[in-house]
């Protein structure tokens, strides 16, 4: 299968809504990262880690190494929040990233 | 924040041409990245490089070679374009840390059509 899995491939949340997006990979990776990918193409980075959790404003990303996992969970969801997210996980020491497929979220008012 | 741009951000090539493209970053990052990214996949790693004058294959390197001529510079060049080839190409430039693991910042992107 593939070494990135994410989940769902695509949501739908109404404003103001939560919810969660879920990045599973096969082996032990040594770090996470997300992106938000914008209408005009544009990745932005939102989180970086190595291990735990980390919170920015209505994100908020956990990086589980062991269990080979880690999420995105969005509370109070605005439309600038429409995009496709992307995980990306780093093996080795080498520096590289393996992406996910990516989630389509599509934010309604 | 690190800097990372890219040229053209636009480009229409016919099959059998070539095609450079260019990434600059200004954050004296060790490494370098180039990616593709089509409809259906997430982005792909062609080639990459860990400093001036190296330069690694990635998963998918068929088809490019890329050039690292200084730490700011990082090219990708297509030999003998191929419409297979149609896709968004993404630099990226990261920290290079032992033992641990580096973030890494994306340029705008370029949209390369070859017809």
């Amino acid at each position: 299968g593939m070494p990135v899995e994410q989940n769902p491939p695509a949501l739908s949340l109404y404003e103001g809504a939560e919810s969660g997006l879920r990045c599973n990979f096969s082996t032990t990776m040594k770090g996470v990262q997300w992106f938000q990918q914008n209408h005009r193409g544009r990745l932005i980075t939102l989180f970086y880690l190595a291990q735990g959790t980390k919170e920015n404003g209505r994100l908020k990303s956990t990086f589980n190494s062991k269990e080979r996992y880690s999420t995105l969970h969005i509370k109070d969801a605005q439309l600038e929040d429409s995009g496709t997210y992307f995980c990306a996980v780093e093996e080795g020491n080498q520096g590289k990233l393996i992406f996910g497929q990516g989630t389509k979220l599509s934010i309604k008012p | 924040e690190a800097a990372v741009t890219q040229s053209p951000r636009n480009k229409v090539a016919v099959t059998g041409g070539k095609v450079t493209l260019s990434c600059n970053q200004t954050n004296n990052h060790n490494n370098m990245y180039w990616y593709r990214q089509d409809t259906g996949h997430g982005l792909r790693l062609i080639h990459y490089s860990y400093g001036a004058g190296s330069t690694e294959k990635g998963d998918i390197p068929d088809g490019y070679k890329a050039s690292r001529p200084s730490q700011e510079n990082f090219s990708l060049i297509l030999e003998l374009a191929t419409p297979s080839q149609t896709s968004v190409y993404f630099c990226a430039s990261g920290d290079a840390r032992a033992g641990g693991i580096a973030e890494q910042f994306f340029g705008p992107g370029t949209r390369l059509t070859v017809l």
